[in-house]
């Protein structure tokens, strides 16, 4: 099984501050990682697929690189709806989640 | 507009079952792979299964092999889940959620709002 390892588990920002998630798989994944928003009490929403692509509506302050075994999410200005917890998902074989990384206020 | 409206979510006791049920509309369901996520009170989120679009292909997670079972039903756009011999481990809100592209393996883009399922005594 492919195991996913996000960092840090939290993160404190503030507006406008650039951050950056970690995600780590067990094994090469290629590009098949995707990663997601949720806000308490919500469904998780798809922000990135393939690692790189900008799901479609998501603002363009979100973006994601790596390939093979690391890659990271980036914010490049942190907005006050932007504070959340945020998953990779592996998608190479089967479905594996990361463990979560939450981005609280500063 | 994409709809998935999950039901059958309660209270059960260790040992007991439960059948889920996922309402799709908005899309063509029977292209679609489609899956159940589950998330333990303050956990992470954990896939549970997935059945491709025609329900010949099958998958689940090694926490749940031989005790669920994942099924649908194109015609009435919906999706199911079998849930036998549960423990509180099984206790989550339980996520049914679309595959993004059709008849390939792919990430979740849309989600239903989950249904609760508490196994206690």
């Amino acid at each position: 099984d492919i195991q996913m390892t996000q960092s840090p588990s939290t993160l404190s920002a503030s507006v406008g501050d650039r951050v950056t998630i970690t995600c780590r798989a067990s094994q090469s994944i290629s590009s098949w990682l995707a990663w997601y928003q949720q806000k308490p009490g919500k469904a998780p929403k798809l922000l990135i697929y393939k690692a790189s692509s900008l799901e479609t509506g998501v603002p363009s302050r979100f973006s994601g690189s790596g390939s093979g075994t690391e890659f990271t999410l980036t914010i490049s200005s942190l907005q006050p709806d932007d504070f959340a917890t945020y998953y990779c998902q592996q998608y190479n074989s089967y479905w594996t989640f990361g463990q979560g990384t939450k981005v609280e206020i500063k | 507009e994409v709809q998935l409206v999950e039901s059958g979510g309660d209270l059960v006791q260790p040992g007991g079952s439960l059948r889920l049920s996922c309402a799709a509309s908005g899309f063509t369901f029977s292209s679609y792979s489609m899956n159940w996520v589950r998330q333990a009170p303050g956990k992470g989120l954990e896939w549970v299964s997935d059945i491709s679009s025609g329900g010949s292909n099958i998958y689940y997670a090694d926490s749940v092999k031989g005790r669920f079972t994942i099924s649908r039903d194109n015609a009435n756009y919906s999706l199911f889940l079998q849930m036998n011999s549960l423990t509180d481990e099984d206790t989550a809100v339980y996520y049914c959620a679309r595959s993004r592209v059709p008849y390939t393996i792919s990430p979740f883009d849309y989600w239903g709002l989950g249904t609760l399922v508490t196994v206690s005594s």
